[in-house]
């Protein structure tokens, strides 16, 4: 059964880079049948898209956030990553990553990570 | 971008009871729509895509209806598991963006 890890600093200073990592298991992440996304979560809030990733390397992202946001995968460790550059206090959430049917829905989430933006 | 909007904000329901809730979308998504639960401190659920069709595993007291614009989710009996916060989210186009979400209460 296919599974998603999030992992990564839980506290990101002000104008640095935050970046997580979402370890597949029981799958591969270079299955060409799915994309791999990234959705956020303000405490209290609601949920964000953020980004999605092929295993080719081609992405789609959120104009609000584009100018800041990277998402990639490597292969060889069987992970998708995000890197979202100069954040601020908004940017703290909780951030999931999740598998997308061939529909483009999100079928399977990982449990999430708390991101603290403070220095 | 496509605006996702939930109707009621909170629902207040007994065990036993039938609830619908509401999302409509600022321009027509065809069936592009998906149904989410989430619990406290838990990542969401995926309950209903393509507006209809339930995801395997989901209990068939969950279903899912509409096109365009308008759509609905109905907990035919409601069970104390699903108490919960819905969210819908349209996937037609980018960005894919979620409703507010309804919190569905125990009265």
């Amino acid at each position: 059964q296919l599974q998603l890890q999030e992992s990564g600093p839980g506290l990101v200073k002000p104008s640095e880079t935050l970046s997580l990592t979402c370890t597949v298991s029981g799958g591969s992440v270079s299955t060409s049948t799915y994309y791999w996304g990234w959705i956020r979560q303000p405490p209290g809030k609601g949920l964000e898209w953020i980004g999605n990733v092929y295993y080719s390397g081609s992405t789609y992202y959120n104009p609000s956030l584009k100018s800041r946001v990277t998402i990639s995968v490597d292969m060889s460790k069987n992970q998708f990553s995000l890197k979202l550059s100069s954040v601020t206090a908004a940017d703290r959430a909780v951030y999931y990553c999740a598998r997308l049917r061939t529909d483009d829905s999100f079928d399977i989430w990982g449990q999430g990570t708390m991101v603290t933006v403070s220095s | 971008d496509i605006q996702m909007t939930q109707s009621p904000s909170t629902l207040s329901a007994s065990v036993g009871d039938r609830v619908t809730i509401t999302c409509r979308a600022s321009q027509s998504i065809g069936t592009w729509l998906a149904w989410y639960q989430q619990k406290p401190g838990k990542a969401p659920k995926f309950l209903i895509y393509k507006a209809s069709s339930l995801e395997s595993g989901v209990p068939s007291r969950f279903s899912g209806s509409g096109s365009g614009t308008e759509f609905t989710l109905t907990i035919s009996s409601l069970q104390p598991d699903d108490f919960a916060t819905y969210y819908c989210q349209q996937y037609n186009s980018f960005p894919y963006t979620f409703g507010q979400g309804t919190k569905l209460e125990i009265k």
